[in-house]
């Protein structure tokens, strides 16, 4: 099946720094990739959809300027926690539509992201 | 708007009995059924889904799924639980206009040896 590799697992960074998350398509095209972000003990929460070539679209609550993605290619999209507070520690996921079928989701390891 | 609905936190089984993970959905049109599990910090893997066609639905590792229209449910099934099932289990669905999937709250399921 379809690979979707994320990039780092973990990471730890002090409170007011910025931390980039990437998420590569590794053997597929993905025009449209999702990020997630999911607490302890929690679902999946969709924070947006980034789109290869033009801007993210965020879902409601979601601060854009905050939370920055590119989708700079049709296999690599990246999320930027800029400013991170310790209220940014979650566990971020990606994913990216089967694109033939357009049905089904394939999921990035997910990145346990710590601010201290 | 699509929802989804796992009304268990946590399911417990003993190893070798059946198992069931309830689901209900609310989507406009034609739904597109997930089940995805999770090992611990771990991204989520999946299990199966209901596209189109029979409505009883087979996966990876023996689970299987039954699409009920009528009772807009997506149970998971297994016929016998074994202890390295135990994870956590999230029913999604995607509607018609909508390539995100939505998800539920996840279900724990716990197997004892």
């Amino acid at each position: 099946g379809a690979v979707v590799s994320q990039h780092p697992s973990w990471v730890i960074c002090k409170s007011g720094t910025s931390v980039k998350i990437e998420c590569r398509s590794l053997d597929f095209q993905a025009t449209t990739m999702f990020w997630y972000r999911q607490f302890p003990k929690q679902s999946l929460m969709l924070m947006a959809t980034s789109n290869e070539g033009s801007k993210a679209t965020y879902e409601q609550g979601v601060e854009k300027d905050k939370f920055l993605i590119n989708h700079a290619s049709l296999t690599l999209s990246t999320l930027t926690v800029t400013s991170a507070h310790p209220e940014d520690s979650s566990f971020y996921i990606c994913s990216a539509p089967d694109r033939i079928m357009n049905t089904e989701a394939f999921f990035g390891q997910g990145t346990r992201l710590t601010v201290v | 708007a699509q929802s989804v609905a796992q009304p268990e936190d946590q399911v417990n089984v003993a190893e070798g009995n059946p198992l069931t993970v309830k689901c209900t959905y609310s989507v406009s049109g034609n739904p597109y059924l997930f089940w995805y599990v999770q090992y611990p910090n771990r991204g989520l893997q999946f299990l199966l889904k209901y596209i189109t066609g029979d409505n009883l639905v087979k996966g990876s590792y023996g689970f299987e799924a039954e699409f009920n229209k009528s009772q807009t449910s997506f149970h998971l099934k297994k016929p016998s639980a074994l202890v390295s099932d135990s994870a956590l289990y999230f029913c999604a669905v995607r509607g018609t206009g909508r390539r995100a999937l939505t998800f539920g709250s996840g279900t724990r399921l716990q197997v004892q040896p």
